[in-house]
């Protein structure tokens, strides 16, 4: 399918190690955040979300953290996978139910 | 996701034709939404429906329209394609409510405009 990386930052991995994407937000005002995996030639799929009245969540191998101060979010995955290898997007509440996307990060995964 | 569907999934066309792309859902949610992604940048918003009498515009609505026949179907229109409108269109969905924000994503359509 059509790559959707180009240009983007890039993060290799080995396999087993922990990554760290991470995103700047703009809005100060955002109450809600979100992270999505794309894979090539897929739609973006759902990991996690975090409110603004958290610092940390936690899912399956993935944890999302929240800085509000320096406006920063991370999403950390524990022992990557091959299969994790795709472009990570964050995205903010930008008003009424809408969504404001960062322009991704691409993770690579070697075995 | 099955749950979200797009058709057509790749599309060629030429610099002023209509073209229509169609997005349909069986998640029950009321709120649709259109993106478009280029290479290197993230989703814009091209038009959102919170139900079927709702239409909104998004950041980037100009060249295209909307038409939400259904709760379960939205699509989005290209009344005179341009070259710059090649691009993945993506299709989402979403449930009012405490989790309003978490969208879901159909599969994208790929248009060439020639």
């Amino acid at each position: 399918g059509e790559s959707v990386g180009l240009h983007l930052p890039t993060l290799s991995v080995q396999e087993g190690d922990n990554s760290i994407i991470n995103c700047a937000y703009s809005n100060s005002a955002s109450d809600y955040f979100i992270w999505y995996k794309q894979e090539s030639g897929k739609g973006p799929q759902f990991i996690i979300d975090i409110r603004s009245n958290m610092d940390k969540r936690q899912g399956q191998r993935v944890t999302v953290l929240l800085n509000k101060t320096v406006k920063h979010l991370s999403l950390q995955i524990a022992a990557t996978q091959p299969g994790d290898s795709a472009v990570y997007f964050c995205a903010e509440n930008a008003g009424y139910s809408t969504l404001t996307f960062g322009k991704g990060t691409m993770l690579l995964v070697s075995p | 996701d099955a749950d979200v569907t797009q058709t057509p999934r790749n599309r060629i066309t030429k610099t002023g034709k209509r073209i229509m792309l169609e997005c349909s859902q069986t998640k029950g949610h009321d709120r649709m939404y259109w993106y478009r992604q280029d290479p290197g940048l993230g989703l814009r918003l091209i038009y959102y429906s919170f139900d079927v009498k709702d239409i909104n515009k998004g950041e980037i609505s100009d060249g295209y329209s909307v038409s939400r026949q259904a709760q379960a179907k939205f699509s989005l229109s290209l009344e005179s394609a341009i070259p710059n409108q090649t691009a993945l269109y993506f299709c989402a969905t979403s449930d009012p409510g405490p989790n309003r924000l978490t969208q879901y994503f159909g599969p994208g359509t790929r248009l060439t405009v020639l």
